[in-house]
C-alpha cells in the first residue's frame, strides 16, 4: 500500500485482557515509531525501530507493554493486562533514513473497560 | 514545565484572515521543528518543518523560528473552513529520523 497501514482501526478489551496491534510501514522505510495519544493531547513517543532493532523504548509506560520488529518490516505493539489508562489512539509512524519527518498511519483506537 | 508548550485554543477565526499558532519549547539542544496538522479521528499530517532561525514559506503557510527565544510559529493566510483542525508543534533534537516531542495541540476554527 501507499501508506502506513494499522490495524485493527478500533479495539476494546476487557480489563485485564492482552492486546497485540499491527503496523504494516510504507515499504522500504528503515525507521518505525510507536505513539500514543490520549484524548486531547498531543501524542506521546513511545518506541523507535531502525530495521529490527528496538534503538529507543524509554517511552514505554511499563513493562506491560511489549514492541517488536522481528523482520526489520512489520511491528507489533502488545499490551498485556490492559488497564483503564491504557485507553488511547496508539499510532505508528514510518520513515527512511535521513529523512526530516515520518508518516503516520491512521491509528488504532484502544478502549478499555 | 512541558517540553513543548501550546495554547489549546479554540483558537477562533474570521475566513479569508491570517491565523496565527505559537508554540515555545523547553530544550535547547532541540534542532528541528514541525507543524502537523490534525483533523477530528485522523492521524496528523505533515505541513512543514523549520531547522534554521527566521521564516519558511510554503503557500498559504509560513513557519517563524526563533531558537534564542525557544519559540516557533505557524501563519496561516487566507484562512479556509478547511483549515479548522488540531495543529501540533514538535521538536526533535536532531536532524535525522528521531523521535518527536509533541505539544498537546492549538484546535482552530475558521468561521466563514
Amino acid at each position: 500500500g501507499a501508506g502506513v497501514s494499522q490495524s485493527p482501526r478500533y479495539k476494546v478489551a476487557k480489563r485485564g485482557q492482552d492486546v497485540a496491534l499491527r503496523c504494516d510501514p510504507i515499504s522500504g522505510h528503515v525507521s518505525l515509531f510507536w505513539y500514543q495519544q490520549a484524548l486531547g493531547q498531543g501524542p506521546e513517543f513511545l518506541t523507535y525501530f531502525q530495521n529490527e532493532a528496538q534503538l529507543d523504548k524509554s517511552g514505554l509506560p511499563s513493562d506491560r507493554f511489549f514492541a517488536e520488529r522481528p523482520e526489520g518490516s512489520v511491528s507489533t505493539l502488545k499490551i498485556q493486562r490492559t488497564q483503564q489508562e491504557d485507553s488511547a489512539v496508539y499510532l505508528c509512524a514510518s520513515g527512511t533514513t535521513g529523512d526530516m519527518w515520518a508518516f503516520f498511519g491512521q491509528g488504532t483506537r484502544l478502549t478499555v473497560v | 514545565q512541558k517540553e513543548v508548550e501550546q495554547n489549546s485554543g479554540p483558537l477562533s477565526v474570521p475566513e479569508g484572515a491570517i491565523a496565527s499558532l505559537n508554540c515555545t519549547y523547553s530544550d535547547r539542544g532541540s534542532q528541528s521543528f514541525f507543524w502537523y496538522r490534525q483533523y477530528s479521528g485522523k492521524s496528523p499530517e505533515l505541513i512543514m518543518f523549520i531547522y534554521s532561525n527566521g521564516d519558511k514559506e510554503d503557500g498559504r503557510f509560513t513557519a517563524q523560528l526563533n531558537k534564542a527565544s525557544q519559540y516557533v510559529s505557524l501563519l496561516i493566510r487566507d484562512s479556509q473552513p478547511s483549515d479548522s483542525a488540531t495543529y501540533l508543534c514538535a521538536v526533535n533534537r536532531g536532524f535525522g529520523n528521531e523521535k518527536l516531542t509533541f505539544g498537546t495541540g492549538t484546535r482552530l476554527t475558521i468561521i466563514p
